[in-house]
This record gives C-alpha cells, structure tokens and sequence, in this order.
C-alpha cells in the first residue's frame, strides 16, 4: 500500500522569504505525484503535478517541485513568498494504473505568511 | 467553464437523520470520487465511481452510500447519521488512465450532524 508523509503541520515564513514544504511517499514504483492547495473555504485546486521525465516540474503562481527517486520525496518550493500565499498544502499520490486513479494524500501543510 | 459543484454548502443534520450531499460536474469525465476531510487526516476516500451505474469502497466507506445515476451527478448518502460523520465533503472527477490521474474538487459541503 502506498502512503504519504508531510512532516510539518504548520510553517510560518515573512513575506518575500522562501518557502519549503517537505514530502515523502512511500510506494513500490515510480508514483504520480501531486500538490494541491487550499485556500479558506475553498476546495483544492492543483499547483503542479510530475508523471516523468525532468524531476523538476513548475507550476502556477511560481511555484515548483523537485522528484527524487532516492530520497522518495516531491519537496514543494517558492523562491519568494506573498502573503496570498498562506493556505493549506497538499502532497498526494496517485499510483501507476490504480484502479480509478485514486490518489493517496498527506495530512496537509499549513501555510502562514507573516506580513 | 468545466467544473463541480456541490449542494448544500452547509448542512445542519440531527443524529439517526438521512443525509443526501450532491455532487455535478462538467467536465465530462468518467470517474467521481468522495473525501472527507478532517484534521489530522487529511482527504479520505470515501467511495468512487467509474462511471453511471457504479459505485467503488473506497477507504472509509462504512456508513456511506453512494449513488451514480448519470455521467454528471455522484451522490454520498448517509442513511443514519453519526456525530462522527461532522466533517467537510469534497467531491471531485478525474479523467480515467495513466497520465490523467489529475482530479478536480469542488468546493466542499461542511456537515455539521448534532
């Protein structure tokens, strides 16, 4: 069975800082992997996905991520964070022909930005 | 615009009461899929579908039904509802096969059962 770690439940980051959110799955192959935000009251929308090829994938609004089949990680990053970015952050796991293509998530990542 | 939406926004149920949370999407796509989300867990699958007429278990599916009557609309069910069951409901559809594994949400349905 597949699972999905995010190891911090809260980060609290200034404005214009970078950010880094932390993503570990665990699973037998090479998984598709996805992040998806949330803003309050909102459903989740996708900021990036990786299938194959470059391990580094850009998403909306600058962000990006980095797979690595060694560490089994999809860490997320910003160079340069917006108080609009504060949110919940959601790694999730889809496996390679799953059947309904269902997807695994982490417990989410909380997100404050610090004006 | 394609998209999937849910009815009601917010439900106030009393415990042993029958619960009907909507879901419609436009996407055209085959598969529909049922979360709950609580903190600490993060988004649970509840039940999924592949299309009109089926209904999948997914992870949680205890105290749920679900009911796929067409391509657009997936309902989540519950017949007599639980305290424990007060949570957020997303609903979402996905394209089926491999690289499309991307799934869209809706915005949510909070259930509040006293």
């Amino acid at each position: 069975a597949q699972s999905v770690t995010q190891p911090d439940a809260r980060v609290t980051v200034s404005e214009g800082a970078s950010l880094q959110l932390r993503c570990k799955y665990s699973y037998s192959a090479t998984p598709y992997l996805f992040w998806y935000v949330q803003y309050p009251r909102q459903g989740l929308q996708l900021l990036l996905k990786y299938y194959s090829g470059d391990p580094v994938v850009q998403g909306v609004n600058s962000f990006e991520a980095e797979f690595s089949k060694s560490n089994s990680s999809f860490h997320l990053q910003k160079a340069s964070v917006h108080w609009s970015d504060s949110a919940v952050y959601f790694c999730a796991l889809s496996a390679v022909n799953s059947a309904g293509n269902k997807l695994t998530f982490g417990i989410g990542t909380r997100v404050l930005v610090r004006p | 615009e394609a998209a999937v939406t849910q009815s009601p926004r917010n439900k106030v149920a009393v415990t042993g009461g029958k619960v009907t949370l909507s879901c419609n999407q436009t996407n055209n796509h085959n598969n529909m899929y049922w979360y709950r989300q609580d903190t600490g867990h993060g988004l649970r699958l509840i039940h999924y579908s592949y299309g009109a007429g089926s209904t999948e278990k997914g992870d949680i599916p205890d105290g749920y039904k679900a009911s796929r009557p067409s391509q657009e609309n997936f309902s989540l069910i519950l017949e007599l509802a639980t305290p424990s069951q007060t949570s957020v409901y997303f609903c979402a559809s996905g394209d089926a096969g491999g690289r499309y594994a991307e799934q869209f949400f809706g915005p949510g349905t909070r259930l509040t059962v006293l």
